[in-house]
């Protein structure tokens, strides 16, 4: 158990829909990072926050969207969904400092119909 | 633009073959994490290498960072069905923040 907590574990719905990933980094961690992996590739990274500012940014599509909030938890939104985004979404967190080792979550099976 | 390259991509061996993945950049970067994950689950963190040249071992498996730190390997002794997964390697390269690279990895199958 890395101690990251994501939910909900699955997910289905349909295309055109709007969906919300949630999740909790471990505690005292400051920074949490989305990353999308589609089947049989490796980690895409989406977006990163630093105690509530958004710090780095990756390949994330202008459909998606991400905050942090004061807790340091949170939520990545995913709207106007196409098939082509049914894949696993991770989140991953790390101490204070941001480049140090990320611990993973474990993901969020995003499938859409 | 900074790139980690994982290679080979996928790798099918028997049980008990010996193995070795590479994970390699023209970028120099201040430390080289290796992960393993498996299906369904998020990547777990094997090791970290920071001194060049550095070499690490956990039980069957030898990590090893280049002098130059521009690359590292992962070698597997003696493989076990266990060890099957994908393995994927990060690079942490400091600009103007800290941001760690990740490479494509490399999938492994260890056939009984």
């Amino acid at each position: 158990d890395s101690g990251v907590t994501q939910t909900p574990k699955h997910l289905i719905t349909a295309t055109g829909q709007r969906v919300t990933l949630r999740c909790s980094p471990r505690s005292g961690d400051l920074s949490v990072y989305w990353y999308q992996q589609s089947l049989d590739q490796g980690l895409q990274f989406l977006i990163q926050y630093y105690n509530g500012e958004e710090r780095a940014k990756g390949n994330i599509l202008e459909r998606f969207s991400a905050q942090q909030f004061p807790d340091l938890h949170s939520e990545l939104n995913l709207s106007s969904l196409e098939l082509g985004d049914s894949a696993l979404y991770f989140c991953a967190s790390s101490a204070p400092g941001g480049g140090d080792t990320q611990y993973f979550g474990p993901g969020t099976r995003l499938t859409v119909l | 633009t900074q790139l980690l390259e994982q290679s080979p991509q996928f790798l099918s061996i028997q049980e008990g073959e010996n193995l070795t993945v590479y994970c390699n950049s023209s970028s120099v970067f201040s430390s080289l994490q290796w992960y393993r994950q498996e299906p369904g689950e998020g990547p777990v963190l094997l090791v970290t290498v920071v001194t060049g040249g550095e070499v690490k071992k956990l039980k069957r498996l030898t990590f090893q960072f280049g002098d130059a730190r521009k690359d590292s390997s992962l070698h597997i002794t003696a493989a076990q069905p266990g060890d099957t997964g994908l393995y994927l390697c990060a690079g942490d390269f400091f600009d103007s923040n800290y941001q760690l690279i990740w490479g494509a990895g490399t999938k492994l199958i260890i056939k009984p």
